[in-house]
């Protein structure tokens, strides 16, 4: 069964370091996003894909980078991380066909990222 | 500014209906869509709406009113499986989705 999955679950890391965290999809969907997630707000789009090579800013994507070398993978960096990086990331896909396609997402699971 | 608006939570008891009320300012409108999301996991696709009216899936339906910028997500028979959060969101004239916070559903037997 197609899938899209997230590493690490859990990651606990220091103010400072860099971190990446891992999203692979084996739907073949064209477009790829991340998200954070935190209490009191809605899902927060950090960066997204549309294709390979391809890479645009969401509405909060200062502090983190993305790249898309292949169709099934978009890894978040976060290049020094920062306490306020403290959150629930998601990773979806989407395949981007007919009116709704676009967002019509499929999330992987989630990675929980503490920054002390 | 963009905005989503839904009510933070919401509790209703099993077999009964509950209607979940979700309020959007945005710059343009390419569909309204809904979204379950059980606690501590990821969210999944429930609807989504396009144009106005209502579009029923089995126990959930779905309503959209563009003019008054207002859509509903309608639970019938109630499972204590429902308990969950429902996330509405809109796609704006990019395409791209702007998120309410949820709306926390708790069912009580």
């Amino acid at each position: 069964d197609a899938e899209i999955t997230q590493s690490p679950r859990h990651k606990i890391t220091e103010t400072g370091r860099q971190v990446t965290l891992a999203c692979h999809q084996t739907w073949n969907h064209n477009n790829m996003f991340w998200y954070r997630q935190d209490l009191g707000h809605g899902l927060r789009l950090i960066h997204y894909s549309y294709g390979v090579h391809d890479t645009n800013k969401g509405e909060v994507s200062d502090g983190y980078s993305v790249s898309r070398s292949n169709t099934e993978d978009l890894p978040l960096t976060l290049e020094s991380a920062a306490s306020s990086q403290t959150s629930v990331y998601f990773c979806a896909s989407s395949d981007g066909t007919g009116f709704a396609g676009a967002n019509v997402l499929t999330f992987g699971a989630g990675s929980r990222l503490t920054v002390l | 500014g963009q905005n989503i608006d839904q009510p933070t939570e919401m509790t209703a008891t099993e077999g009964a209906i509950v209607q979940i009320n979700c309020t959007y300012q945005t710059s343009g409108f390419n569909g309204l869509f809904w979204y379950q999301q059980h606690a501590g996991e990821a969210p999944t696709f429930l609807s989504y709406n396009v144009l106005d009216g209502l579009e029923e899936k089995g126990r959930f339906s779905s309503f959209l009113s563009r003019s008054k910028g207002y859509s509903y997500l309608l639970l019938k028979e109630l499972q204590m499986k429902d308990s969950a959060s429902y996330l509405c969101a809109v796609a704006d004239s990019n395409y791209q989705l702007i998120w309410g916070a949820g709306t926390k559903l708790i069912i009580k037997p």
